[in-house]
């Protein structure tokens, strides 16, 4: 079983509509969880942290689950400029190790 | 925007030849990373370091090996480039002292060995 799993997709979402996916991750110990944005044949980039409490970014908002060990992000008012793949990332122990999933693409349409 | 770099961004080399990848960062961060990446595919971590003086394999077994003299450069060589080597690889770096794991990235080099 991969540490974090997530859905690949493709998320076909139309302009201005919401989107939401999930990922797992299989460490109760993880302490620190992200999510990255990856363009096509560019770097991951941090789009947010998640906090237990769940965390909103304009029109992005994580949750997590420890019970469950899941973790959650929705997009809202999507935007073509969404269109991505989005990696779930958590930290493996306390050196500061992280594990990436292998991500979940989203397309917008117009 | 984080102040990581990579050069070059783009080689293409023949099989047999020593490259060696730059990744420099103008953050002050103590841990850097080298990950893989092929397309479509998830990230590898292949080495990290601490800090200066030391370094350590990843996940990823690799062929290539690492140094890290001074704080902000983290260079990454292949003493022979094989075409099994092509693929992207990614610099990363993180600050330990704020608590928090959040890493940088790099622009990537995108190798291609033929």
């Amino acid at each position: 079983r991969k540490e974090v799993e997530q859905d690949p997709g493709p998320f076909n979402v139309p302009e201005g509509a919401t989107v939401a996916f999930n990922c797992t991750y299989s460490n109760s110990a993880s302490q620190s969880f992200f999510w990255y944005r990856q363009d096509c044949r560019k770097e991951p980039k941090l789009l947010m942290s998640v906090y237990s409490s769940g965390n909103e970014d304009g029109r992005f908002t994580a949750q997590l689950n420890r019970a469950s060990q899941y973790i959650s992000l929705l997009i809202r008012d999507s935007k073509l400029s969404d269109s991505a793949t989005y990696l779930c990332v958590v930290n493996r122990g306390s050196w500061g190790k992280l594990q990436f999933g292998a991500g979940t693409q989203v397309v917008v349409t117009p | 925007e984080a102040d990581i770099y990579q050069t070059p961004r783009y080689l293409v080399i023949g099989t047999g030849k020593k490259i060696t990848l730059e990744c420099s960062q103008t953050m002050g961060h103590d841990k850097m990373y080298w990950y893989q990446q092929d397309p479509g595919m998830e990230l590898h971590l292949i080495h990290y370091s601490y800090g200066v003086n030391s370094t350590e394999k990843g996940d990823l077994s690799s062929e290539s090996t690492v140094s890290r003299i001074r704080t902000e450069h983290f260079p990454l060589t292949l003493e022979s480039a094989r075409p099994s080597h092509t693929s992207q690889y990614l610099c990363a770096s993180s600050e330990s002292s704020r608590g928090s794991y959040e890493q940088y990235f790099g622009p990537g080099t995108r190798l291609t060995v033929t």
